[in-house]
């Protein structure tokens, strides 16, 4: 059963560093095809992807954010970390962590974080 | 990046009725399309994947096609649970992009 939980601050101040992390369990994120992404949705609005990590350390990350964004994992603690710099009130959101189903080389997103709202005001 | 514009932005229908929406990329994407559905306070659910697989545990009501740029999700026999938020999302190429979303509701 795979399981994916947020955590981090629910309220950030606007210029600081925003850190998520996300805590799963039944997979392995160093076994062959496993990966994760981050992806947002500011209230009342549509999903964001943010950012991906794979299970050989393979990075991509949403083009207007990519400045800001950096995803890295912790396998021994079964953790994904999203750093998102220069947080701004327009960075108000809901973050999902997500796992991903392989499926003809592609992937699609199968199991969700129930999320994290974050809100960022000074 | 790839433009994902879905039609209508929303919908009312009722119980029993067969609802169509659909997806445009601005690129080919081949197949590699998905379907999620997100009710308020919720976390999406993937239904559909690969344009027109039906994820395990999805009703069969549920139907994806497309190919290329067009693509559309069909709900046949409206039950009241389907009354929500439905999503199409690229998995071709990353940057993955989301459409803007369709809200299907109560008529």
């Amino acid at each position: 059963q795979v399981t994916l939980r947020e955590s981090g601050p629910a309220l950030v101040r606007p210029t600081e560093t925003l850190t998520l992390t996300c805590s799963f369990s039944g997979f392995s994120l160093s076994s062959h095809g496993m990966c994760v992404s981050w992806i947002r949705q500011p209230p009342g609005k549509a999903l964001e992807w943010l950012a991906f990590i794979d299970w050989n350390d393979g990075k991509y990350y949403s083009t207007s954010l990519r400045t800001r964004l950096t995803i890295s994992t912790d396998t021994s603690k079964n953790q994904v970390v999203l750093t998102v710099t220069n947080i701004d009130p327009v960075d108000t959101a809901t973050y999902h962590c997500v796992h991903h189903l392989w499926y003809g080389d592609k992937y699609y997103f199968d199991y969700w974080g129930q999320g994290a709202l974050v809100t960022v005001s000074s | 990046d790839i433009q994902m514009t879905q039609s209508p932005s929303s919908v009312s229908a009722s119980v029993g009725d067969r609802v169509t929406i659909t997806c445009r990329a601005s690129q080919g994407i081949s197949n590699w399309l998905a379907w999620y559905q997100q009710k308020p306070g919720k976390a999406p659910r993937l239904l559909i994947y690969a344009a027109s697989t039906l994820q395990s545990g999805v009703p069969s009501r549920f139907s994806g096609s497309g190919f290329g740029t067009d693509f559309s999700l069909t709900i046949n026999s409206l039950q009241p649970e389907d009354f929500a938020t439905y999503y199409c999302q690229q998995g071709n190429s990353f940057p993955y992009t989301f459409g803007q979303g369709t809200k299907l509701e109560i008529k």
